[in-house]
């Protein structure tokens, strides 16, 4: 099992918005909605955003939501602020398989 | 609030077995709503998820690891265990234990983690 497509690296204002993709095949990212995402800062555990593609837990910002078309789901940071800049990571639990495969990671940079 | 702590050897000689321990407070293993699981990050690399165990003791891991690794689940002592056989310097990482949330095939994604184990492999 591959490790799930992401870009290097997003960078954006303060203010404004950006989206982080996250690539998979019909045998995980494609095939289910257990797709989740996770906002690492450095030293510290990753901290989950997003559940099931669109779904925030409790305590998480609003400016954080997630989509999916096809293979690919995303993941939109509005109006950045300075503390959103951090490396984030997509995992997918592919359902036939039971197996977990999390993405290649996004450096977020506010400029 | 749930809570998760690594625990075991920050060293391990090549060829050895690597064996860390995740204690759960504030959370019941018990509970058929959640699986535990392992994860691992080398430094500057992306997470790898390792597998995971659920309060039966049924199993299932990453295939590309298989072969080599053991977790296991003690509900009485409220911990559960990582075993990796025959580590090579592309071991050395952060172990995470984490906990998926699933309830009723619903969820399934790492709601709590613990803070990280670094496991260093060199002789």
């Amino acid at each position: 099992q591959s490790a799930l497509t992401q870009p290097a690296s997003v960078s954006g204002s303060p203010g404004q918005s950006i989206t982080i993709s996250c690539t998979g095949t019909s045998s995980d990212v494609g095939g289910y909605k257990f797709v989740s995402w996770y906002q690492q800062h450095p030293g510290k555990a990753p901290k989950v955003m997003i559940y099931e593609v669109t779904k925030r837990p409790s305590g998480v910002s609003s400016r954080f939501s997630g989509s999916k078309s096809g293979s690919t789901a995303s993941l939109t940071i509005s109006g950045l602020q300075a503390d959103d800049e951090a490396q984030y990571y997509c995992c997918s639990y592919a359902v036939n398989s039971f197996i977990y495969v999390c993405g290649t990671g996004t450096q977020v940079t506010v400029l | 609030q749930v809570q998760l702590q690594e625990s075991g050897p920050g060293l391990v000689k090549p060829s050895q077995t690597l064996s860390l321990t995740c204690t759960v407070s504030r959370g019941s293993l018990s509970s058929g709503s959640y699986y535990w699981s392992w994860l691992r990050q080398p430094a500057g690399q992306e997470l790898e998820w390792i597998g995971r165990v659920y309060m039966s003791g049924h199993t299932n891991y990453n295939p590309s690891l298989q072969s080599r690794v053991t977790i296991s689940i003690d509900t009485s002592q409220d911990q559960f265990s990582l075993k990796v056989n025959s580590v090579t310097a592309a071991d050395t990482a952060v172990y995470y234990c984490a906990r998926i949330f699933d309830v009723s095939g619903t969820g399934r994604y790492f709601d709590y983690w613990g803070q990280g184990a670094l496991v260093t492999v060199s002789s």
